[in-house]
């Protein structure tokens, strides 16, 4: 049975400070997502992963796959309110589903 | 906007009644997902449907059955329900040799 454990389940730190959250595996997955989801809707794709090694920047957000494609990381750089919400990320096997973490309840007080 | 769309987006009920619930794909995409949410917790995979045909089961109770019809919309159908059984549902679709997977804006149900 293929996991995905991500960590931590919830943080809640102060507007301006760094984050990173992690996603693990012992299982390779051909791409690995992150999406956001806010309250009372759908999750949002941010980024998708696909080589070993990959870097993907998207503003204060940086997303890292992990060399043998079984892990990622999501760093946020001087955080703001308004990146608060659900990050889930979701590894693709070779059928195409989606092995889903457990999500990373993200606050950031003003 | 994501393109696939559920309806109804807000659903409450009583103990041991019937709801359908419906999904919309993106315009072409051929998979459609059917995921459950509880309250603060992460995505519990439901079925997966691809043109018409049931391609993948996960964590689907019983009482829960699903179908994709020749237009390529789904229902989730949800019978006996249980106040458990409240959550947002959601339904995803993905184009066919792809890895991302498109979320509609959820169904609320709640059961008293």
């Amino acid at each position: 049975t293929q996991l995905l454990e991500q960590s931590p389940q919830f943080l809640s730190i102060q507007e301006g400070e760094n984050l990173t959250v992690y996603c693990n595996s012992s299982s390779v997955f051909s791409s690995l997502q992150w999406y956001r989801q806010e309250p009372g809707e759908g999750p949002v794709l941010l980024v998708t992963v696909v080589t070993g090694g990959e870097v993907k920047k998207l503003k204060r957000l940086t997303f890292q796959f992990g060399d043998a494609r079984k892990d990622s990381s999501l760093h946020i750089t001087a955080a703001q309110p308004g990146d608060t919400g659900l990050y889930l990320c979701a590894g693709a096997n070779s059928n195409y589903q989606l092995i889903w973490g457990a999500g990373t309840k993200l606050i950031i007080k003003p | 906007d994501s393109g696939v769309t559920q309806t109804p987006k807000h659903l409450i009920t009583a103990t041991g009644q019937r709801v359908t619930l419906r999904c919309s794909p993106r315009s072409g995409d051929l998979s459609v997902y059917w995921y459950q949410q509880s309250l603060d917790q992460g995505l519990q995979f439901l079925i997966q449907y691809y043109n018409g045909e049931e391609r993948a089961k996960g964590n689907i109770l019983e009482r829960f059955s699903a179908q994709q019809f020749p237009d390529l919309h789904s229902e989730l159908n949800l019978s006996s329900l249980e106040l458990g059984d409240s959550a947002l549902y959601f339904c995803a679709s993905r184009r066919t040799g792809g890895d991302t997977q498109y979320f509609g804006p959820g169904t609320r149900l709640t059961v008293l």
